[in-house]
């Protein structure tokens, strides 16, 4: 089983902050992803990278960016964090040539 | 894209019950995967299951691919089962997970 890490696991932000939502694995998994969720609604994918320098836009649009400098880690950012950004980001990741994937903890975001 | 639809979207039983949960696919998958998001967020794997039977405990699961659809059973049922359960697919040539809305499953003592 993989493990994946996510920090803050909540965050309480002003409107108009920047912030990073860090997600590492330690599995040398070469996919990565980040979902956005409503509570008590279904996951929608925002960003993924199928490894090192590779980044994509997800089905959902976000205003959050993120990037993969390593293949351990990818951390998402919003430049000026607004309310609707409140919601639960979840990372997760996969092997490549495997379809399985694995959730972290999720970071709880509030937006005020 | 593919469509997911997950079947009860509430179920409330008895501490000790047997539970059927369904999920239905429109389209051919590649995986299938069933989740736990517990009541602190988290997403539990359950199974990876794009075909047959797979048994872990007191849950199985059941995915008949030529009809497009799979079931989680989870048998004698305790409150620690209560959350909320999640299907999920991918379609051949697809590398994006689409999940279900989810059946919440509460467990009454």
């Amino acid at each position: 089983e993989a493990d994946i890490y996510q920090t803050p696991r909540y965050l309480v932000i002003g409107t108009g902050k920047k912030i990073t939502l860090e997600c590492s694995q330690t599995m040398g998994h070469d996919k990565m992803y980040w979902y956005q969720q409503d509570p008590g609604m279904e996951l929608h994918l925002i960003h993924y990278s199928y490894g090192v320098n590779s980044t994509e836009k997800g089905d959902l649009s976000s205003e959050s960016t993120v990037s993969r400098i390593r293949t351990e880690h990818f951390p998402l950012t919003l430049e000026s964090a607004r309310p609707s950004h409140t919601s639960q980001y979840l990372c997760a990741s996969s092997l490549a040539g495997d379809n399985e994937q694995f959730f972290g903890p999720g970071t709880r975001l509030t937006v005020l | 894209g593919i469509q997911v639809e997950q079947s009860p979207p509430d179920l409330i039983l008895q501490e000790g019950a047997n539970s059927t949960l369904r999920c239905n696919f429109s389209d051919s998958v590649n995986n299938l995967q069933w989740f736990h998001q517990n009541p602190w967020g988290q997403l539990i794997n359950l199974f990876y299951i794009p075909s047959g039977t797979k048994q872990n405990g007191r849950l199985s699961a059941t995915t008949v691919a030529t009809e497009r659809y799979s079931l989680l059973y989870i048998s004698s049922s305790q409150t620690t089962d209560s959350g909320v359960y999640f299907c999920a697919a991918l379609p051949f040539g697809n590398e994006k997970l689409t999940f279900g809305t989810g059946t919440r499953l509460t467990i009454i003592p």
